[in-house]
């Protein structure tokens, strides 16, 4: 079945800094979602983006929907250690237009 | 405020037993799914239903069956448990946007262990 190929796997990163993340699918998307869980919680949406070229901000998250509409980033800046967790980004690419996750990137932040 | 609750939390099982998961969820929305998180696996989607009385097959829907009687239920039932189905399972719903799914939102998780 269908996949989003999500970069990178895990990242170890000291606090202050930014961070990057993408998300990759070999078919166009209408809709990216990105998720966050937080150890031992269920995943909780952070941004949706709807249209290509989008750029939207959630606090010091921000997300772009790629011009491709194969693609989505999500950056961090000025990485705090409430960041940790897991993030996913999401789409409808499933039958009958039900979601698809990546395998998240796993974010530790060093105070 | 509920959104969606899981029931129960945690479970152990020995090999062979059978038990049901339950999800309820208060938003009314059309879809709902049920996935399995394991180390280093993601998010494996087990079971969905796009409507009362629907469902299909996931990824890994073996050793599964759901049903979806009711709107705002879905359940999960194992019916003979192996120790590979220790996990922590998560239910979701969402709303329909068009034809696809929209955002989902996750219940907190159940955490089954099968001895």
């Amino acid at each position: 079945g269908q996949q989003l190929n999500q970069s990178p796997q895990s990242m170890f990163i000291q606090e202050g800094e930014d961070v990057s993340m993408n998300c990759t699918s070999s078919s166009i998307f209408n809709t990216w979602l990105w998720y966050k869980q937080d150890p031992g919680e269920g995943p909780v949406l952070l941004i949706a983006l709807y249209k290509a070229g989008e750029l939207t901000s959630n606090g010091r998250l921000t997300a772009q929907f790629g011009i491709t509409r194969k693609d989505s980033f999500l950056n961090i800046s000025a990485s705090i250690p409430s960041d940790v967790g897991i993030y996913f980004c999401a789409g409808p690419g499933g039958s009958q237009g039900n979601l698809i996750f990546g395998k998240g990137t796993k974010l530790s932040v060093k105070p | 405020n509920a959104g969606v609750t899981q029931t129960p939390k945690f479970r152990v099982l020995k090999t062979g037993q059978s038990m049901t998961l339950l999800c309820a969820q208060d938003m009314n929305h059309e879809y709902m799914y049920w996935y399995r998180q394991d180390p280093g696996m993601g998010l494996r989607l087990i079971h969905y239903s796009v409507g009362e009385g629907t469902t299909a097959k996931g990824e890994v829907p073996d050793g599964y069956n759901v049903s979806r009687l009711k709107k705002q239920n879905f359940l999960l039932g194992l019916e003979s448990a192996a120790p590979s189905q220790t996990s922590v399972y998560f239910c979701a719903s969402s709303p329909r946007r068009g034809r696809v799914a929209g955002e989902l939102f996750f219940g907190e998780g159940s955490r089954l262990t099968v001895l």
